[in-house]
C-alpha cells in the first residue's frame, strides 16, 4: 500500500511566522504535489514536482514556495504567513499522469 | 480549457436507497477519470477510475460509474447506501497531454438514518 506521511499534522503560526510543511512518500513515485483544501473551493494545486529537484508552479502558488529534495521528500514553505494561508493541506504522489494519486491525512495550518 | 463540474454541492439520501453523484468534464481528448472520496479528518482516497473500455466500471465498497462520451459524464452510483457513506466526493480529471489533473469542487453526501 501507497504510503504518503505529512508533518506537523497540526500547526499555529502568527502572522509574518516561517512555516514549513513536510511531505515524504515511500511509493517510490516521481510526481508529488501539494494542494490546499478550502470550503467552497475543493482542491487546488499550490505546486508540484516530477522528480527530486524539480518544481512546477501550480494554480496558486502566491507566499508558497517548494522545495523537492530527494524523491521521497517534498516541501512547502511559508516564509511570512498570512492568515488566508489558514487551510487545510495536503501532499499526494503518483507515478505518473493518469494514475492514482496517493494523499497524506493533511496538514491543518492556521494562522493567527 | 479542461474543467470538472459537480452540480451537487450537497446530497441527502436515506440508508438503503440508491445514489447518483452527478460529474461533467470539460476536455476534447481522451480523459482518465476518478472518484476518490474523503472521509471526515482523512486524506482523499480512490474509488474507482476510468483509462478506457467498458464505460461501466466497477470500485471499492459497491460503487460504480459510468463514463459517457458522448455526455462528456462520469456519474457515480450506487445501488443501496449505508451510513458509513456518508463522505466528501471528488470527481477527478487526469490530462495525459499536460500532465495536469482537475478536481471538481466535490459533493457532500449525507445518509440519513
Amino acid at each position: 500500500e501507497a504510503a504518503v506521511t505529512q508533518s506537523p499534522r497540526n500547526k499555529v503560526t502568527v502572522t509574518g511566522g516561517n512555516v514549513t510543511l513536510s511531505c515524504r512518500q515511500t511509493n517510490s513515485h516521481n510526481y508529488m504535489y501539494w494542494y490546499r483544501q478550502d470550503t467552497g473551493h475543493g482542491l487546488r494545486l499550490i505546486h508540484y514536482s516530477y522528480g527530486a529537484g524539480n518544481l512546477q508552479i501550480g494554480d496558486v502558488p502566491d507566499g508558497y514556495k517548494a522545495t523537492r529534495t530527494t524523491q521521497e521528500d517534498f516541501f512547502l514553505l511559508l516564509e511570512l504567513a498570512s492568515p488566508s494561508q489558514t487551510s487545510l493541506y495536503f501532499c499526494a504522489s503518483s507515478s505518473g499522469s493518469g494514475n492514482t494519486l496517493y494523499f497524506g491525512e493533511g496538514s491543518r495550518l492556521i494562522v493567527v | 480549457a479542461q474543467s470538472v463540474t459537480q452540480p451537487d454541492a450537497r446530497v441527502t439520501v436515506s440508508e438503503g436507497a440508491s445514489l447518483q453523484l452527478r460529474c461533467k468534464y470539460s476536455y476534447s481528448g481522451t480523459p482518465y477519470l476518478f472518484w476518490y472520496v474523503q472521509y471526515p479528518r482523512q486524506g482523499l482516497q480512490l474509488l474507482l477510475k476510468y483509462y478506457s473500455g467498458d464505460p461501466v466500471v466497477q470500485g471499492v465498497n459497491g460503487f460504480e460509474a459510468e463514463f459517457s462520451k458522448s455526455n462528456s459524464s462520469f456519474h457515480l452510483r450506487k445501488a443501496s447506501v449505508h451510513w458509513s457513506d456518508s463522505a466528501v466526493y471528488f470527481c477527478v480529471l487526469s490530462v495525459n497531454s499536460n500532465n495536469r489533473i482537475f478536481f471538481g469542487d466535490g459533493t457532500q453526501l449525507v445518509v440519513k438514518p
